[in-house]
């Protein structure tokens, strides 16, 4: 079945870094946008960053651009979020998220859905 | 603070409907389509709605989604105890080129 496994979750000191996984099964990873949400305890959800399908594209949410980088290894079926200077702030479960239509160029303007979510991988930034 | 805004809570007994209504802008509600999605506490989140008014396989009619001009909305009628979660819209920003979502909503069945 479609499965996405977030990996590489932990705790570590403000101005550290750390590297997210995921691991994706059941579908054609090279087929569909992913995207990071995010959540911090007790607050609701924060969309994070994308990658196209081809990974030709990549958007952020301002308060991670320049210290967040989202990539993909198609032929690994493979998701990344490296995470740089990480704030207090940063702490939250992130989730990695699959796009609900094949081949999106253009994000929400013919369509928008994430359709199948991961269970979530916990980052914890200590001061 | 969300782009998009909900009413923190919504709540009515069971078999009775709520609506929770999503607020955004000509930059996104307006100008792209509106997913909905159901979170309940240690899980991730299930998609609800997607393309303003689609549901996903597996998703009940209890749930409908609809979009007029900078406002969508989501129905759940017929509700039952496992509806309690939260609830939150999502869509596309074209200014900021990034995903939004709302600020979420808490269903309570009565």
């Amino acid at each position: 079945q479609v499965q996405l496994v977030e990996s590489g979750g932990g705790v570590v000191q403000s101005g550290g870094s750390l590297r997210l996984s995921c691991a994706a099964s059941g579908f054609t990873f090279s087929d569909y946008g992913m995207h990071w949400v995010r959540q911090v305890p007790g607050k609701g959800l924060e969309w994070a960053a994308l990658v196209l399908f081809d990974g030709s594209n990549k958007y952020y949410v301002d308060s991670v651009r320049g210290r967040f980088t989202i990539s993909r290894d198609n032929s690994k079926n493979t998701l990344y979020l490296q995470m740089n200077s990480l704030r207090v702030e940063d702490t939250a479960v992130y989730y990695c998220v699959k796009d609900k239509h094949e081949r999106v160029e253009v994000p929400g303007h013919f369509s928008y859905g994430m359709d199948v979510w991961g269970q979530g991988t916990t980052v914890t930034v200590s001061s | 603070q969300s782009v998009l805004t909900q009413p923190p809570s919504v709540s009515a007994a069971p078999g009775q409907k709520v609506t929770i209504y999503c607020s955004g802008s000509r930059s996104d509600i307006r100008n792209n389509y509106v997913s909905w999605y159901q979170h309940l506490p240690g899980t991730g989140p299930k998609l609800l709605i997607y393309d303003n008014d689609k549901r996903p396989s597996g998703i009940p009619n209890r749930f409908s989604g609809s979009k007029s001009g900078t406002s969508a909305t989501l129905d759940i009628t017929g509700l039952q105890a496992g509806d309690e979660a939260d609830y939150y819209c999502g869509t596309w920003h074209s200014s900021l080129s990034a995903g939004v979502f709302g600020s979420g909503t808490k269903v309570t069945v009565l």
